[in-house]
């Protein structure tokens, strides 16, 4: 969905080096989420924000830190990359209240090497 | 604990015949139970969900899914597949945890459509 973007599509990086992943929505929604796809665990939540000023943790937020510097900005980051993480991260988006549906973005492709 | 289970990780299925991916749930209360389709490259793209009213359901590119609150299962189902059917689906489940509502997601299923 063109309303959600990320960048970068694809990195490769090494164990140790400072990640950071953006996400940008055009949607208007005050709720945004950064989930980790791996094969056979399908979506993990990692953080959650339902405004710029309410970030909580997910059920698999170590090693990982987020920032919502605007409505429309999202950003995760790995402090510290290590091989484990390497994943499929996709950022989303919903609108408020009631049973919701998220807007993904095309996801990021990570590999630490 | 809340959770939700697609007990399948491949459906094959000819062209033409009809479809069904499985998914069962656990929650506690009433539940919102949403369907997910993952193409290749390409981010997850909503389906269809239950909210209450009708146990049928009709959603995107003419597939279903019925809700069965006896057997806790919202299979989705198409009564005649096609080989652009074939991706990645993914059951979710909402739930409330720490006072916010947030969507748990199956392992999904790899739906693989022959000509």
């Amino acid at each position: 969905d063109a309303d959600v973007t990320q960048t970068p599509r694809n990195r490769i990086t090494k164990t140790g080096k400072r990640i950071m992943l953006e996400c940008s929505q055009t949607k208007g929604h005050d709720r945004m989420y950064w989930y980790r796809q791996d094969p056979g665990l399908g979506l993990r939540l990692i953080y959650y924000s339902f405004d710029v000023k309410d970030i909580n943790k997910g059920e698999i937020s170590d090693g990982y830190s987020v920032s919502r510097q605007a409505q429309a900005k999202f950003s995760l980051s790995l402090e510290s990359a290590i091989p484990n993480q390497t994943a499929l991260y996709f950022c989303a988006t919903s609108g408020l209240g009631g049973p919701h549906e998220q807007f993904f973005g095309p996801g990021t492709r990570l590999t630490v090497l | 604990a809340q959770s939700v289970a697609q007990p399948e990780d491949q459906v094959n299925v000819a062209e033409g015949n009809p479809l069904t991916v499985k998914c069962t749930y656990s929650v506690s209360g009433n539940p919102y139970l949403f369907w997910y389709v993952q193409y290749p490259n390409r981010g997850l793209q909503f389906l269809l969900k239950y909210i209450t009213g009708d146990n049928l359901v009709k959603g995107s590119y003419g597939f279903e899914a019925e809700f069965n609150k006896s057997q806790t299962s919202f299979h989705l189902k198409k009564p005649s597949a096609l080989v652009s059917d074939s991706a990645l689906y993914f059951c979710a489940v909402r739930v409330l945890s720490g006072g916010y509502n947030k969507l748990i997601f199956g392992a999904g299923t790899r739906l693989a459509v022959h000509p």
